[in-house]
């Protein structure tokens, strides 16, 4: 079974930094895309980064531009996400998610507040 | 960027009855290979959303297929044949021909 297991959540200050980590089992990695998706609890979805199969490629949503930063190392099937300069509307659930949503992770709570 | 918009947002339902969820796009989601990318995703209380459909009208692996997804160009709609008590939740609709973007959510619940 495909496993996308996210960590690197918690609770920061704004302007600070995080780094999200998403380890992939069981699943041919580096064959497939990959993105961060974020969800403000109880509310809607939000694409925030995807990085093509051989990383040669990333793409960010406006609010996040020059603010985080996505990357992935094949050989350890691993994706990241690197997040700086959080501000409070920062704070969701984000998901590792491969392809255009055909598996997503259990998601890691990010909470930016003072 | 493109805008999905779901209609109901709230969708009671009975038992063994059919539903209906609309979703349009203020773009054509046509790609330039003629494929057109429109997801349906489904997300339970307390889960992760799960996929359902994808470009369009496919079904995943293990999806009922009392789901089924129609439409074309900027016109979608996703329809259950017959709601069980397991797909209470909220369904979401995904745009992936243009920088990804979500409809609001419309939340299934049973009458």
């Amino acid at each position: 079974e495909v496993q996308l297991v996210e960590s690197g959540g918690g609770l920061v200050q704004p302007g600070g930094s995080l780094r999200l980590s998403c380890a992939a089992s069981e699943f041919t990695f580096s064959r497939y895309a990959m993105n961060w998706v974020r969800q403000i609890p109880a509310k809607g979805l939000e694409w925030v980064a995807k990085i093509k199969q051989d990383g040669s490629e990333m793409n960010y949503v406006d609010s996040v531009k020059g603010r985080f930063t996505i990357s992935r190392d094949n050989a350890k099937n691993s994706l990241y996400l690197h997040m700086s300069s959080l501000r409070a509307e920062d704070t969701a659930i984000y998901y590792c998610v491969s392809s255009l949503g055909t598996y997503w992770g259990q998601g890691t709570l990010v909470t930016v507040s003072s | 960027d493109v805008v999905m918009t779901q209609s109901p947002l709230s969708l009671p339902v009975t038992l063994g009855q059919p539903a209906s969820i609309s979703c349009r796009s203020s773009q054509s989601l046509v790609y330039s290979d003629g494929n057109t990318f429109l997801s349906w995703f489904q997300q339970r209380p307390g889960q992760s959303p799960r996929r359902l459909i994808y470009q369009v009208s496919k079904r995943d692996s293990g999806v009922p297929d009392r789901f089924s997804g129609s439409g074309s160009g900027t016109d979608f709609t996703l329809k259950i044949s017959r709601v069980e008590a397991e797909d209470v939740g909220v369904y979401y609709c995904m745009q992936g021909t243009h920088w990804p973007t979500f409809g609001q959510g419309t939340k299934v619940e049973i009458k």
